[in-house]
């Protein structure tokens, strides 16, 4: 069955600092892979996809990811942290074979001034 | 920007009660969702729907859920008689065919008194 983990519960930056979320995946077939950012009350907001060809994939408000197909992994980046990006951050997965997108627990952001 | 909607923002039920949550899903997408989300929790899947007909759903969809589209724009929810572990946030999302990222409302809070 396909699963998605998110490690990492909580991570604290401060403002400036580099980001980097984790995100492992088990799946069989190969994944269409997703982040999401939530601010609290509102809904999801794609950040980026992965579906296919280049590895790196770049996204909105500066992020990027990688997917890693040898580690199972699509982590989440961003050279320097906005206080603006204080919120939870969700990684999904799909793909061609299934309806159904799987997304990971979540890791919410905290960012100091 | 096209956009999913979602009615009601909040609705207050007591136990027992049957609740229909409304979304509207971009025009030309062809696959629609519903997850939840209980408070701080990670999003769950609920079911997926495509050509008119559930295509996937998951255990928490049991008998007292069902989904219909009974036009051309409205996708609902409904819960037959709520319980209070049905508190939570339900977003609706959509896609178009083939790979695709979901698109996301802003969610229908459900409190079960």
């Amino acid at each position: 069955a396909q699963s998605v983990t998110q490690p990492d519960i909580h991570i604290t930056v401060s403002e400036g600092a580099s980001l980097e979320l984790r995100c492992n995946y088990s799946y069989g077939a190969t994944p269409y892979l997703f982040w999401y950012v939530q601010s609290p009350g509102q809904g999801l907001q794609l950040l980026l996809k992965y579906f296919s060809g280049d590895t790196l994939v770049q996204g909105i408000k500066g992020f990027e990811a990688e997917f890693k197909r040898s580690q199972s992994s699509f982590n989440l980046r961003k050279p320097s942290v906005h206080w603006s990006d204080a919120a939870e951050y969700f990684c999904a997965v799909g793909t061609s074979g299934t309806y159904k997108y799987i997304f990971g627990t979540g890791t919410r952001l905290k960012v100091l001034a | 920007e096209p956009e999913v909607t979602q009615t009601p923002s909040h609705q207050v039920t007591q136990m027992g009660q049957e609740v229909i949550l409304r979304c509207v899903p971009i025009s030309n997408h062809l696959y629609f969702y519903w997850y939840r989300q209980i408070l701080g929790q990670k999003v769950e899947f609920l079911v997926s729907f495509y050509n008119n007909e559930i295509s996937e759903k998951s255990e928490i969809f049991d008998d007292q859920f069902s989904v219909e589209r009974p036009d051309g724009s409205n996708f609902t929810l409904k819960i037959r008689s709520t319980k209070l572990e049905d508190s939570a946030m339900y977003f609706c999302a959509s896609r178009t065919q083939g790979a695709g990222e979901l698109f996301f409302g802003e969610g229908s809070r459900l409190t079960v008194l």
